[in-house]
């Protein structure tokens, strides 16, 4: 049990397009989601906590408005990546955790690799 | 904020080696997993362990709470245990979980 599964694995597109990446806990509810960035042979960073029903927390020095989260339901979180460029270009990877319980570990998808050309 | 420190950054084994790879963290946590990330980037679970010992296999892994520190422990390491570790923190006061540095293991055969 305990699945989140992350779609697409994989994007390639051209600067100034916006990607949407789902994150969805498959076999359990997830009031919380988290959004982590990855850079090549760095850790993962915390992009933000992602509340069904609520707003993102995000932070410090990420943007909001580059980094749309929607948490519209207990089973699916979504990160937009809205006007996309170059810099954007790195690994997305979403964790649950079971009831938005934190003593309760936390369940990973698959990541995102998304590259911006 | 918290600073979660891993070491050795870098480790190369023979395989059938042991090994022990440590956490540290600056402050009192309320959780602590291990992760495996694999060369396609991966994180799989290892332990999920705010204190004391577990064991899985050839991995277990033991949480001194009060002392500040992990250790993941390693035996008879095989090539496909090559990829990069992570321990991970949760702290009831910030509701977030914090990443460490990272090992980066090489297992030759």
């Amino acid at each position: 049990g305990a699945v989140v599964s992350q779609h697409p694995s994989w994007v390639i597109c051209k600067s100034g397009t916006s990607v949407k990446i789902e994150c969805r806990s498959l076999d359990f509810q997830a009031t919380t989601m988290f959004w982590y960035r990855q850079f090549p042979k760095q850790s993962l960073m915390l992009m933000a906590t992602s509340n069904e029903g609520s707003k993102a927390t995000y932070e410090q020095g990420v943007e909001k408005d580059k980094f749309l989260i929607n948490h519209a339901s207990l089973t699916l979180s979504t990160l937009t990546v809205t006007s996309a460029h170059p810099e954007d270009s790195s690994f997305y990877i979403c964790s649950a955790t079971r009831g938005g319980n934190f003593n309760q570990p936390q369940h990973f998808g698959d990541g995102t690799r998304l590259s911006i050309l | 904020g918290i600073q979660v420190e891993q070491s050795p950054p870098d480790l190369i084994l023979q395989e059938g080696a042991n090994s022990t790879l440590r956490c540290n963290f600056s402050d009192s946590v309320n959780n602590l997993q291990w992760f495996h990330q694999n060369p396609w980037g991966q994180l799989i679970n290892l332990f999920y362990i705010p204190s004391g010992t577990k064991q899985n296999g050839r991995l277990s892994a033991t949480t001194v709470a009060t002392e500040r520190y992990s250790l993941l422990y390693i035996s008879s390491s095989q090539t496909t245990d090559s990829g990069v570790y992570f321990c991970a923190v949760y702290t009831s006061g910030t509701y977030k979980y914090i990443f460490g540095t990272g090992t980066r293991l090489k297992v030759l055969a």
